[in-house]
């Protein structure tokens, strides 16, 4: 079984730019999890997806990320007019229901901004 | 918020050496989680525990649940090369939360 699939796995964008990072959760699996992982700090919970739905977002930015999980297709990261700061090591998670439940996390997106 | 501490921050032991990472959390513990990372890579499963007192074992790794201490323990038995990496720590931001804390990580060198 495939795992949790992320892409790209480097990215590299300049300022102002926009980055989308895609997730396929594994097989089965209707919960997607997005976290960020800066330099030397550990990982931050970002956001949590039910299928076409956004359960929780309060660790998301205010402005310029976005998330979703549609219907059909990978979840998708958005982050608008990317920042210095933006670089950092960004995870997919996915489990088959929330509380209690295994998450296994995929292999991340390395966002560079130069 | 919850916090997570783990220690040691770094350790370095010979090949076949004993282990202990420990977790300690500042609240109470609603599930345990334990992956391994690899620099520059994702994170690997290891176990999670969810009961004050259980005790799960895959291969040579026997991970330990204190609720009472708020605190989990990883041990491994008779380290290898392949053992290397950084190992987090994850639990719950309380009770029915679907948010993850995470400790900062403890990387472990084995020497041959």
């Amino acid at each position: 079984n495939a795992g949790v699939m992320q892409n790209p796995r480097h990215l590299v964008r300049r300022r102002g730019q926009e980055a989308r990072l895609r997730c396929s959760p594994m097989k089965g699996h209707s919960h997607v999890y997005w976290y960020r992982q800066l330099p030397e700090e550990g990982l931050k919970f970002m956001v949590y997806l039910q299928k076409e739905n956004i359960i929780d977002e309060s660790g998301m930015p205010k402005e310029r990320f976005s998330a979703e999980f549609p219907k059909e297709g990978p979840s998708i990261l958005r982050i608008q007019q990317v920042v210095r700061g933006d670089s950092a090591a960004y995870f997919c998670a996915s489990s088959t229901a929330g509380y209690g439940n295994t998450i296994y996390f995929g292999e991340g997106s390395w966002l560079t901004v130069v | 918020s919850q916090e997570l501490e783990q220690s040691p921050q770094s350790l370095i032991v010979q090949e076949g050496k004993n282990l202990t990472i420990n977790c300690t959390s500042s609240k109470t513990l609603y599930g345990l989680y334990w992956y391994k990372q690899k620099y520059g890579e994702g994170l690997i499963f290891l176990m999670m525990l969810q009961k004050g007192g259980e005790e799960k074992s895959h291969e040579k790794i026997t991970a330990k649940l204190d609720e009472k201490k708020q605190q989990s323990s990883l041990h491994i038995t008779a380290s290898q090369p392949s053992h290397a990496g950084i190992y987090l720590c994850g639990a719950y931001s309380g009770a029915g939360s679907y948010q993850l804390t995470f400790g900062k990580g403890t990387k472990l060198s084995v020497i041959p």
